[in-house]
């Protein structure tokens, strides 16, 4: 059982947008900065978004993050095959006073 | 290039140890808070530990807290996981990460704890 908490997937065809949403509570999103990781098959993660919605060097602006409250949003426009992976939000949690994560969310793109 | 390697994990009986490494380069380590997260076969990610850019503060999660230890050595650019007490629960990919916000990902070592 996850402390953050994600859609188990997401599917749409290609050139279509998904969001993908991050609930949590006032200890962990509502008082603290949101990541999100995108994970190829395979592979290591890759940090997508950081500080609720900043992209780092390199990372298309077809995604986007946003926060409101105690969740978080992940969106994906233009999808593409090669968007096809897992998806996890963390944040740190104050009352916890360790990082956590969202289960994760595999998008699927038709 | 900014880079995270990560070395030293195996096949290890349960309730053995295991010390795991990672390796900066591309950057000063002493300057960042650095991060271990695993994933268990099939899982999602686990937020396992981390630690101040000075070794002085140190955070678990309760499921390895008093079994792990994470230590950093900045003269030589090195991330330390010394893993005691290990259960099949333990089995899984361990990253090292830089920042507590993660930007840099090692390739991940593999630990089976099997007997």
């Amino acid at each position: 059982q996850s402390v953050l908490t994600q859609p188990p997937s997401v599917s749409a065809a290609p050139g279509q947008k998904v969001t993908i949403s991050c609930s949590g509570s006032s200890s962990n999103i509502g008082n603290n900065y949101v990541s999100w990781y995108q994970q190829l098959p395979g592979t290591a993660p890759k940090l997508l978004i950081y500080d609720n919605n900043k992209r780092p060097a390199g990372i298309p602006d077809r995604f986007s993050g946003s926060k409101s409250g105690t969740s978080a949003t992940l969106g994906i426009t233009g999808l593409q095959t090669g968007d096809e992976a897992d998806y996890y939000c963390g944040a740190w949690d104050d009352s916890l006073s360790t990082g956590v994560f969202g289960g994760g969310t595999k998008v699927t793109v038709l | 290039e900014v880079q995270l390697v990560e070395s030293g994990g195996g096949l290890v009986q349960p309730g053995g140890s295991l010390r795991l490494s990672c390796a900066a380069s591309g950057f000063t380590l002493s300057n960042y808070w650095m991060t271990w997260v695993r994933q268990a076969p099939g899982k999602g990610l686990e937020w396992v530990a981390n630690i101040k850019p000075d070794g002085s503060v140190k955070y678990y999660v309760d499921s390895v807290r008093g079994r792990f230890t994470i230590s950093r050595d900045n003269a030589k650019n090195s991330l330390y996981l010394q893993m005691n007490s290990l259960g099949a629960e333990d089995t899984a990919v361990y990253y090292c990460a830089r920042k507590n916000g993660m930007d840099v990902w090692g390739q991940g070592t593999t630990v089976i704890v099997s007997s």
